[in-house]
């Protein structure tokens, strides 16, 4: 079945500075990749999505990119701030199922 | 997007008893899941809640330990049967129209001693 892998499990920046967290799914029928934002003791929260016919995809100071040949996507945080500290998942679904296959999750801090 | 509330938010259960967990949707939605995730963890899909039919279960989940319904399209249980200590998770549904844009409820909490 599906696999996704996420990297890197915790990532720690200064206040300004850019994060990227990285995924890679398994299985090339994979269309549709979201990211989701979960703060202590919260639901996760739809950040941004990509679907496998756009390359990239930009909401203000998150961009995901995506690389189809490769099967991985990227989430891309620029001027980061305190309030962007929490967990980040990525995840892959196909059209057959509709069904979320998560990564691990990558816990970033982000230091005033 | 879709309202999505649960009930009861968290909950304490003795062992060997069951929990059924409410999902209510204020829209009507073709797609709704159920997942756990321990603390710490990533979310682990349980099912697929069919609309009219059985739930679709993922490897290592079955009917006679987690039986969903989902009677229409805006609302969906999840019970925690014969429940152990192992049981004790944040459980989560999430629905949504099609394939895209998955929203989540505001989870579970079920603790069992």
């Amino acid at each position: 079945g599906e696999n996704v892998e996420q990297h890197p499990s915790t990532l720690s920046v200064q206040e300004g500075d850019s994060a990227v967290i990285k995924c890679t799914y398994s299985d090339s029928a994979s269309n549709y990749f979201p990211w989701y934002k979960q703060e202590l003791g919260k639901r996760p929260q739809l950040i941004i999505d990509i679907r496998s016919n756009v390359g990239e995809k930009k909401d203000q100071r998150i961009a995901v990119t995506l690389n189809k040949t490769a099967k991985h996507f990227s989430l891309h945080i620029t001027e980061t701030q305190p309030e962007d500290s929490a967990v980040y998942f990525c995840a892959a679904s196909k059209p057959s199922s509709y069904k979320l296959i998560f990564g691990s999750g990558t816990r970033l801090l982000v230091r005033p | 997007s879709a309202v999505i509330s649960q009930k009861p938010s968290r909950d304490i259960c003795q062992r060997g008893t069951s929990l059924t967990i409410q999902c209510q949707v204020d829209s009507q939605v073709t797609m709704m899941f159920w997942y756990r995730q321990q603390p710490g963890q990533s979310l682990t899909l349980i099912a697929t809640a069919n609309q009219g039919s059985e739930a679709t279960y993922e490897s290592g989940f079955v009917i006679d330990k987690f039986p969903i319904s989902r009677p229409n399209l805006t609302f969906s249980t999840l019970t925690v049967s014969n429940m152990s200590p192992e049981d004790s998770s944040i459980y989560l549904c999430s629905a949504g129209s099609g394939q895209y844009e998955q929203y989540f409820g505001p989870g579970t909490r079920l603790t069992v001693t």
